[in-house]
């Protein structure tokens, strides 16, 4: 299995901040990389698929670049309803989630 | 558009669960369908996908031998049986699917989750 290191764990910001989340592959993985976010009590929600191209319906705060290992979730713009957890997910070889990086409001 | 899963379970320790999942409003035959499952404290973690239109599943390593998903096409729903329940099976367990036209393809749709309880 391909390990999945996301960071930070936690992350403290207020609404209208720019984020960034970053998650790094233990192997090049291409741009097999998908990011999800999820809810307490709800299933997670795809975002971001092949690294960088945006779910339909997903607002366009939500960005995301890199190849190879090294990848990163950018919201720009938080709103209320984006505090949540956000996980990446490799699909290049298996599947294998990172452990998750939780958005808290400060 | 949907996957719809079973309800909450609470199991005693060594014994099995079967938890259903219920596709709707797209062809389910059209779709891989994976279950993940998230426990406390952990991170989501693969258990296993299932072809419903041939039946063909892999499994995760970690599951292989106490994890069986099979598939119903008449009510276009798929099921996960895991056997020989521990606490460490206490969890959230998700279906999920996937348009598998190349390998390697996001999960663009997820079921609710069924929190799934192992306590004697």
């Amino acid at each position: 299995d391909i390990p999945m290191t996301q960071s930070p764990s936690s992350l403290s910001a207020s609404v209208g901040d720019r984020v960034t989340f970053t998650c790094r592959a233990g192997q090049a993985i291409s741009t097999y990389l998908n990011w999800y976010q999820q809810k307490p009590g709800k299933a997670p929600k795809l975002l971001i698929y092949a690294a960088s191209s945006l779910q339909s319906g997903v607002p366009s705060r939500f960005s995301g670049s890199g190849s190879g290992t090294d990848f990163t979730l950018t919201i720009s713009g938080l709103q209320p309803e984006d505090f949540a957890t956000y996980f990446c997910q490799q699909t290049y070889s298996s599947f294998t989630f990172g452990q998750g990086t939780r958005l808290e409001i400060k | 558009v949907q996957l719809l899963q079973s309800g909450a379970e609470v199991k005693k320790p060594g014994a099995s669960v079967n938890v259903s999942c219920k596709a709707s409003g797209y062809r389910f035959t059209g779709y891989y369908v994976h279950w993940v499952r998230l426990a406390p404290g952990q991170g989501l973690e693969w258990m296993g996908w299932i072809n419903p239109n041939s039946g063909v599943t892999k499994y995760a390593q970690k599951f292989q031998g106490g994890v069986t998903m099979t598939r119903d096409t008449s009510s276009d729903s798929v099921y996960m049986e895991m056997t020989s329940l521990t606490s460490d099976d206490t969890a959230f367990y998700y279906c999920a699917r996937e348009r598998r036209v190349v390998a390697g393809q996001p999960f663009d749709l997820w079921g609710q989750g069924t929190p799934v309880t192992v306590s004697s």
